[in-house]
């Protein structure tokens, strides 16, 4: 069963605390992407990463960190310092231009 | 910047009908387009694309339009489903400066009514 999952699909944390989300894709994929989406609100890129421990800041990557140790993985970690994590996370993997998305991840901050 | 951008926020339909979405975009360096089709609470779902070597691109019940005089991409489905209710977003990629990277519009919420 090929594809992009992301767990887990609820997640809540205290003000303060970081927390990471998973992303993990069997497509084979060289290039993944995390981004924001706000309420009805289109995408905003945070980080992405074209190969193996390589990654780019995306538009609005204050407050995040990623890591790319595997093709298949690309872990985000939102931190205390993002002032307003609340929010639907996506996923995304590619291996040219058409970027294909996992089911999301919805983080509120209580 | 560039941008992507949508010239209606909102779109009502009848079920049966043909629903055309539109999206106009500003960068003359764009050489690829998606549109996508997000449900609620689910991720954005592919639905067609198509170069900036082509001008139209059919696919099942779905049709997407480009014209790069204007810049304007559209996207047209035919008899309208009330399962084809979501938000649809056109994104594009601008050429080969950005890499894989793509920028998506605000998107359009399709709403069919049965």
């Amino acid at each position: 069963d090929g594809g992009i999952t992301q767990s887990p699909k609820y997640l809540f944390r205290k003000e303060g605390q970081n927390v990471t989300l998973s992303c993990e894709q069997n497509l084979n994929h060289d290039a993944m992407y995390w981004y924001r989406q706000d309420p009805g609100q289109g995408l905003r890129l945070i980080y992405y990463s074209q190969i193996v421990n390589d990654f780019q800041k995306g538009d609005i990557a204050e407050g995040y960190s990623v890591s790319r140790e595997k093709k298949e993985s690309f872990p985000l970690t939102v931190t205390s310092a993002q002032k307003n994590p609340t929010a639907f996370y996506l996923c995304a993997s590619s291996s040219r231009d058409t970027q294909y998305f996992g089911p999301g991840t919805r983080l509120t901050v209580l | 910047g560039e941008s992507v951008g949508l010239h209606l926020p909102t779109l009502s339909v009848q079920e049966g009908d043909n629903s055309i979405i539109n999206c106009a975009y500003s960068n003359s360096a764009s050489d690829y387009f998606i549109w996508y089709k997000q449900e609620s609470g689910k991720g954005p779902q592919f639905i067609i694309d198509i170069r900036s070597n082509m001008d139209k691109r059919q696919g099942q019940r779905v049709t997407v339009l480009l014209n790069k005089t204007v810049k304007h991409l559209s996207l047209q489905i035919a008899a309208t489903q009330p399962g084809d209710s979501a938000v649809y977003f056109c994104a594009e990629n601008e050429g080969k400066t950005s890499g894989s990277r793509l920028t998506f519009g605000e998107g359009t919420q399709l709403t069919v009514n049965p």
